[in-house]
C-alpha cells in the first residue's frame, strides 16, 4: 500500500513557467514533509520542507503548499529554469512519532523537463 | 564539509555471495539511514541507525542488516544475494533524528 503517491510520472514545462508537481498521503499521522530533487547517477538533494503546523514554506523559487485535510502537497518552481529539470521526490515522516524519525516514505518520484 | 560518502560506488557479484556497503555521514552527523532504490519500488526505506543502535527497521529480509561505529560511520550488509537485490543503495545522514536527511551518491549494486 503506496502512503505516499506522486500520480503524475513525468511534466513538461516552457523555461520561465511555473512548474507544480503534487503529492498525496494517506497516512494521517505523518507531519513532516520533504522534497528532494535527483539527477540520474547521483543522490537526492534536499530542497525545501514543511511542518504539519504550516500550511506554506517558501525558500528561493521553490514554494511548498500544504493542505492537511487533503491530505495534499505541491512542489512550486517559478520561474523554471532548464537546470531544474531533474525527477523530483515528494518524502513524509512522522517525526513526533517515536521510533520513527529517521524512515522517510518516498513518493515514486515525478520527472520535471524544463524546456528552454 | 563534505558530503556523504558511499563506497565503493559500483559493485558487481553473483547470486549467494555477500556484500558489505560503508557510508561516513556528514561530519557531526549523527543519524544515518539506508535506503534501497529499484525502478519497480521507488526508494525503500531500510533501517536507520543513531549512536550506535538501529532504531527503525524497513520491510526487508534479514538477509539485510547493518552497523554503526562510534564515529557514525555506518555499513550495510547484504548475504546471500539474489538478482532481485539489485538496486541503488543509498544512505543517508543527519544531525539528529527527524531532521532533513542528506544523501550520498549511492552504491550500485548488480547481481548476476
Amino acid at each position: 500500500d503506496q502512503q505516499v503517491k506522486q500520480n503524475s510520472p513525468s511534466l513538461s514545462v516552457q523555461e520561465g513557467r511555473i512548474s507544480i508537481l503534487n503529492c498525496d498521503y494517506t497516512n494521517s499521522m505523518f507531519d513532516y514533509f520533504l522534497w528532494y530533487k535527483k539527477y540520474p547517477a547521483e543522490g537526492p538533494t534536499f530542497l525545501i520542507s514543511i511542518s504539519s503546523i504550516k500550511d506554506k514554506n517558501e525558500d528561493g523559487r521553490f514554494t511548498v503548499f500544504l493542505n492537511k485535510s487533503a491530505k495534499h502537497l505541491s512542489l512550486h518552481i517559478v520561474p523554471s529554469q532548464p537546470g531544474d529539470s531533474a525527477v523530483y521526490f515528494c518524502a513524509a515522516s512522522r517525526v513526533n512519532y517515536g521510533g520513527s524519525q529517521g524512515n522517510l516514505i518516498f513518493g515514486k518520484g515525478t520527472k520535471l523537463s524544463v524546456k528552454p | 564539509k563534505a558530503g556523504v560518502t558511499q563506497t565503493p560506488r559500483y559493485l558487481i557479484k553473483t547470486r549467494g555471495q555477500q556484500v558489505t556497503l560503508s557510508c561516513s555521514p556528514i561530519s557531526g552527523h549523527r543519524s544515518v539511514s539506508w535506503y534501497q532504490q529499484t525502478p519497480g519500488q521507488g526508494l525503500q526505506f531500510l533501517f536507520e541507525y543513531f549512536s550506535e543502535t538501529q532504531r527503525n527497521k524497513g520491510n526487508f529480509p534479514g538477509r539485510f542488516s547493518g552497523r554503526q561505529f562510534s564515529n557514525s560511520r555506518s555499513e550495510m550488509n547484504v548475504s546471500t544475494l539474489e538478482l532481485g537485490d539489485s538496486a541503488l543503495y543509498l544512505c543517508a545522514s543527519s544531525p539528529f533524528r527527524g531532521d532533513e536527511q542528506f544523501f550520498g551518491p549511492g552504491t550500485r549494486l548488480t547481481v548476476l
